[in-house]
């Protein structure tokens, strides 16, 4: 079983639609935990942290469920620039390397 | 702030062809490095990675190796490609220290090099 597991996708919906990915983690010792967001042909770089309490960017929400070990990320009003793959990552405390998952694809059209 | 730069950014290599990819981390000291891969289509692979000079864990057994020369620096090495080596190799670099609390910090990518075997 893979640590960081994904659904790989593509969801594919209308501009304006609210959209959730989730990701579920094998390792009830992992820590820490953050959506990366791809694009294609681009290195992964950061959206956000997620928090046991949950965090909001705007029109992104992160959850984390520990007793379940599931995170999402909800993405709300889609915009067409918002296409692109989104990592979901973990890692332990007790570790210095960074687990990512597969990568969910989302495709925004118009 | 820190950067990050990786080079080259996209080359194309015969089978048994040796590799070199340099990675340099500027505005921070001590960083923790990391080399990922991406295989087409795939998700993202650690190769290695370093906590200080000298220091490198390999994750993956296979005809890659890495150093680091000096305390922002990291290479990537191999003396003879195979095809399966193409893809899209990621620096990546971090600063936290275990068994301390990560505190939210995460790694921050280069921007990669496309490697082509042929």
């Amino acid at each position: 079983r893979k640590e960081v597991e994904q659904d790989p996708g593509p969801f594919n919906v209308p501009e304006g639609a609210t959209v959730a990915f989730n990701c579920t983690y094998s390792n009830s010792a992992s820590q820490s935990f953050f959506w990366y967001r791809q694009d294609c042909r681009k290195e992964p770089k950061l959206l956000m942290s997620v928090y046991s309490s949950g965090n909001e960017d705007g029109r992104f929400t992160a959850q984390l469920n520990r007793a379940s070990q599931y995170i999402s990320l909800l993405i709300r009003d889609s915009k067409l620039s918002d296409s692109a793959t989104y990592l979901c990552v973990g890692w332990m405390d007790s570790s210095y390397k960074l687990i990512f998952g597969s990568g969910t694809r989302l495709l925004v059209r118009p | 702030s820190q950067t990050i730069h990786q080079w080259p950014a996209t080359l194309v290599q015969p089978v048994g062809s040796p590799l070199s990819l340099e990675c340099t981390v500027e505005g921070t000291s001590n960083p923790n490095l990391y080399w990922y891969r991406q295989a087409a289509g795939r998700g993202l692979q650690l190769l290695f990675y370093s906590v200080g000079i000298g220091q490198i864990s390999s994750e993956v057994p296979q005809n890659l190796s890495a150093s680091r020369p000096q305390d922002r620096q990291f290479i990537l090495s191999s003396k003879k490609l195979l095809l399966s080596d193409s893809g899209f190799y990621l620096c990546a670099w971090s600063v936290f220290r275990v068994p301390y609390p990560h505190s939210g910090n995460t790694i921050y990518f280069g921007e990669g090099s496309w490697l082509t075997v042929v």
